[in-house]
């Protein structure tokens, strides 16, 4: 199926430092989303994006919702051992057959060494 | 506020069998969708429902299927299945069809045998 490219694959970091990750698509999307999925459960919604160019902050989360559309950001400052699990970005499109449908991608594995 | 809740947790089921998963969506959520996970994959988008009807639909065959009941909690059925059926089954509710935001329940293990 149609899916994302997220990168990187896999984050391997220390304790303190600041990680960025990003999206992009060949589709423009009107809503993104990212999400961290730690294993065995469901993603949990982080940050949510509405209009291109918006940037939002959730605590040491800031993600950008790029201005072509087909873009997003999600950076981590200062991380933290918690901050390990799975981070997905997923774009929406409110339109055609998949209406509502989300996108998601590949996934981001972030390993955080205290 | 209840959450997205989803049952059974896990299941193991044999080859050609059919299957039923459950959800209950967020309170004050109308719609909800269904996605396939695979090991070390990214959600798949199966179908939503929206008002008891499904009003968009992924790339996957008729042997799955869906409900979705006046109290918005909605059912995913696979009919004949096949060892690829096995991953992870996630729910996610939200408030409108444009669903802004979709929260996800835990997920239904699927282990097809």
């Amino acid at each position: 199926g149609q899916q994302l490219n997220q990168s990187p694959q896999s984050m391997f970091i220390q304790e303190g430092e600041d990680v960025s990750m990003n999206c992009t698509s060949s589709s423009i999307f009107n809503t993104w989303l990212w999400y961290k999925q730690d294993p065995g459960e469901g993603p949990v919604l982080l940050i949510a994006l509405y209009k291109a160019g918006e940037l939002t902050s959730n605590g040491r989360l800031t993600a950008q919702f790029g201005i072509t559309r087909k873009d997003s950001f999600l950076n981590i400052s200062a991380s933290i051992p918690s901050d390990v699990g799975i981070y997905f970005c997923a774009g929406r499109d409110a339109g055609g057959t998949s209406y509502g449908k989300l996108t998601f991608g590949q996934g981001t594995i972030l390993t955080v060494h205290p | 506020e209840t959450g997205v809740t989803q049952s059974p947790t896990h299941l193991i089921k044999t080859r050609g069998q059919q299957v039923t998963l459950r959800c209950s969506s967020q309170s004050g959520h109308n719609t909800v969708s269904w996605y396939q996970q695979a090991l070390g994959q990214g959600p798949q988008f199966i179908f939503q429902y929206y008002r008891e009807e499904e009003n968009g639909r992924g790339n996957f065959p008729p042997r799955f299927s869906g409900l979705q009941f006046p109290n918005y909690s909605s059912e995913l059925n696979v009919n004949a299945l096949e060892l690829d059926d096995s991953a992870l089954y996630l729910c996610a509710s939200s408030r409108g069809r444009a669903n802004t935001e979709a929260f996800f329940g835990q997920g239904t293990r699927l282990t097809v045998v």
